[in-house]
């Protein structure tokens, strides 16, 4: 069964600075995933899926992730945080296959921005 | 906004109740999933619905049940509840193929106390 395993609980960083979340998976061939978003007291939003059409995919909000088979990583990056990406961020297995219906979720990391 | 409904927002129970969840799903979409998400954790999926039938379930006991209504509504049934149910509820409407993009609820936060 795939899987994937985010890498940090909590990511903190400075508005106008970088933002990397770091997602791994665990899969015998190539998955497709996704990247959903969850505002306090807001339902999940997706930002954005790699369904094996290009390994680099853009979400909204200037986030994107990058697919690397070789490392097994989709990680979700943006090169300017801004106070409204404070939020949690979840990496997602989508359903596949005949018999699937779920989505599988990572634990999640938590983003803080700090002015 | 995804036209996600959920009702209630939040609820407190006591051990031994039982509690009804009510989700309304997207204009268009015939398909409704629920999910649990405890505090600090991913959602866990609990069921599928598809046109009024169970189309998938999740690691969850008998005591979680549902049901999906002709205009594609559900509802989320927990009996007999434990104080590890509390946690957050979500439901997500797609329209019916495992590969679409599912759409979520605010979710309705239940306290079992």
């Amino acid at each position: 069964a795939q899987s994937v395993t985010q890498l940090d609980s909590h990511v903190s960083v400075s508005e106008g600075t970088p933002v990397l979340l770091r997602c791994n998976y665990s899969s015998s061939y190539s998955p497709s995933l996704f990247w959903y978003v969850q505002h306090p007291n807001k339902g999940l939003q997706l930002l954005l899926k790699y369904t094996s059409a290009a390994t680099l995919v853009k979400g909204i909000n200037g986030f994107e992730a990058e697919f690397k088979k070789s490392e097994t990583s989709f990680h979700l990056t943006k090169p300017s945080a801004h106070m409204s990406d404070a939020a949690e961020y979840f990496c997602v297995v989508p359903p596949s296959g005949a018999g699937s219906y779920q989505l599988t979720f990572g634990k999640g990391t938590k983003l803080s921005v700090i002015p | 906004e995804t036209g996600v409904t959920q009702s209630p927002t939040h609820l407190i129970k006591t051990r031994g109740q039982q509690v009804t969840l009510r989700c309304s799903s997207q204009s268009g979409h015939n398909t409704v999933s629920w999910y649990q998400q405890a505090l600090g954790q991913g959602p866990q999926f609990i069921f599928q619905y598809y046109r009024e039938e169970e189309n998938g379930r999740g690691n969850f006991p008998p005591r979680f049940s549902g049901l999906q209504f002709p205009n594609y509504s559900s509802e989320l049934n927990v009996n007999a509840l434990e104080l590890d149910d509390s946690a957050l509820y979500l439901c997500a409407s797609s329209s019916g193929h495992s590969e679409e993009t599912q759409y979520f609820g605010p979710g309705t936060r239940l306290l079992v106390l």
